[in-house]
């Protein structure tokens, strides 16, 4: 089991551009995390969603960030237009059950210029 | 307003002394509590979970109801145990991680 696959693992790119994070979770996990984190405020949840459904995006911070889940292998986390404060690294996790502990991709590390 | 904290970002223990991670959390429902650690260059994984009650490469975590405290402790650090950690509160219909402490084991 390769565990939750992100790509890509790592991403340069100029503000305004748009930026496309991909997230493949484990198979047989019904739910799925997108995360940001930054040296200043940690971990923070983005949105989750429980079968392909999104539940909760109250974490994205505006509305140049969205995510889509159009099947249960795969989710993306877009930003358009991207600027130099998005740099962050995304980590994308699922788990089989909310109660049960989530598994991490790599993430992914973005940068912004 | 922040869920869980961690009040420390950066700690540093000899190697053979005790550390203890504190973590404290904002719920008044039944919490379930975890510690999860990102090791360098590795994925953020699970370290324990407070239903389970186990010991995991030397650490434990007891869940105080009453001071809403779940740190994380280990008797006798060792150089391996240098990693971030961080806390998470599952209230049953969000995830809550707190900003995670760096601790650095020194030789």
């Amino acid at each position: 089991d390769a565990g939750v696959i992100q790509s890509p693992r790592h991403e340069v790119t100029e503000m305004g551009q748009e930026v496309t994070l991909r997230c493949k979770p484990i198979s047989g996990h019904n739910s799925l995390f997108w995360y940001r984190q930054t040296m200043m405020r940690g971990l923070e949840l983005l949105i989750y969603f429980n079968n392909n459904v999104p539940i909760d995006d109250s974490g994205m911070p505006e509305d140049r960030f969205s995510a889509k889940m159009p099947n249960a292998s795969f989710s993306t986390l877009k930003i358009q237009p991207s600027e130099p404060r998005d740099s962050a690294v995304y980590f994308c996790a699922s788990t089989v059950a909310w109660n049960q502990p989530q598994h991490f991709g790599d993430g992914t590390r973005l940068s912004i210029l | 307003a922040q869920r869980v904290t961690q009040p420390e970002k950066l700690l540093s223990v000899f190697k053979g002394a005790p550390v203890e991670l504190k973590c404290n959390y904002s719920y008044s429902g039944s919490p379930e509590l975890f510690w999860y650690v990102q090791y360098s260059r590795q994925r953020l994984q699970l370290l324990l979970r407070h239903i389970s009650r186990e010991s995991i490469k030397g650490f434990t975590a007891d869940l105080n109801k009453g001071e809403t405290s779940f740190h994380l402790k280990k008797p006798f650090a060792q150089e391996e145990d240098s990693a971030m950690y961080y806390c998470a509160l599952n209230t049953g219909n969000q995830f809550y991680f707190g900003t995670g402490t760096s601790l650095t084991v020194i030789p």
